[in-house]
């Protein structure tokens, strides 16, 4: 069992460009939250899927930010028209039923320049 | 909104030291409390889990306990190694359980 799989780990983009983070959750899990680390501050949540479904997304920022987690796949998060302040480390988290039995992936790191 | 402090934000103790490090969290509501270690540039791994009905979990050296009431827990570290040196997280589970609250943790140097 490989953990919670995220890629790219370093990510660089241009300002405008868009950004793609990769989430493979550990198998058998179906539950996938994304979480952001911002330079010097805490990790916030950011959202929740379930396969295929949006479950809590308040902590998403309302505009160029998005998220799936399809039926096949990855979860993906998807960042459009990037600007310094995306610059962060981004965490993925996976579980098998909700509540318990987190596991963290080792994050992409990304940085715009 | 649930807010989580951690104290101190940074230590540095010689090799051999006991050590406690402190959490507290301003809503009681929570589904369970977990104590992560974050070293530079990796990711999270996990250390301890306390349920919410729970008062403390211990793994080897490291002991964490969790007083839900006040809003507080603290983790233990008995005979403090150079390989602890590392960020500490503190972080409570929402009822719900859909996200974790993070404090801003506590960055732990132990001298040789």
């Amino acid at each position: 069992n490989a953990g919670v799989m995220q890629n790219p780990r370093h990510l660089v983009r241009r300002r405008g460009q868009e950004a793609r983070l990769r989430c493979s959750p550990m198998k058998g899990h179906s539950h996938v939250y994304w979480y952001r680390q911002l330079p010097e501050e805490g990790l916030k949540f950011m959202v929740y899927l379930q396969k295929e479904n949006i479950i809590d997304e308040s902590g998403m920022p309302k505009e160029r930010f998005s998220a799936e987690f399809p039926k096949e796949g990855p979860s993906i998060l998807r960042i459009q028209q990037v600007v310094r302040g995306d610059s962060a480390a981004y965490f993925c988290a996976s579980s098998p039923r909700g509540q318990e039995g987190y596991t963290f992936g080792s994050g992409t790191r990304l940085t715009v320049v | 909104k649930q807010e989580v402090t951690q104290i101190p934000a940074a230590l540095s103790v010689p090799e051999g030291e006991n050590l406690v490090l402190n959490c507290s969290f301003t809503d009681s509501a929570i589904y369970n409390l977990q104590w992560f270690r974050q070293d530079p540039g990796k990711g999270l791994t996990s250390l301890l889990l306390i349920q919410s009905s729970q008062r403390e979990q211990t793994s080897g050296r490291l002991n964490a306990s969790l007083d839900k009431s006040s809003g507080r827990s603290t983790l233990y570290i008995a005979a403090s190694q150079p390989g602890d040196s590392a960020t500490y997280l503190c972080a409570v589970l929402s009822n719900t359980g859909n996200q974790f609250y993070f404090g801003t943790g506590t960055s732990l140097t132990v001298i040789p």
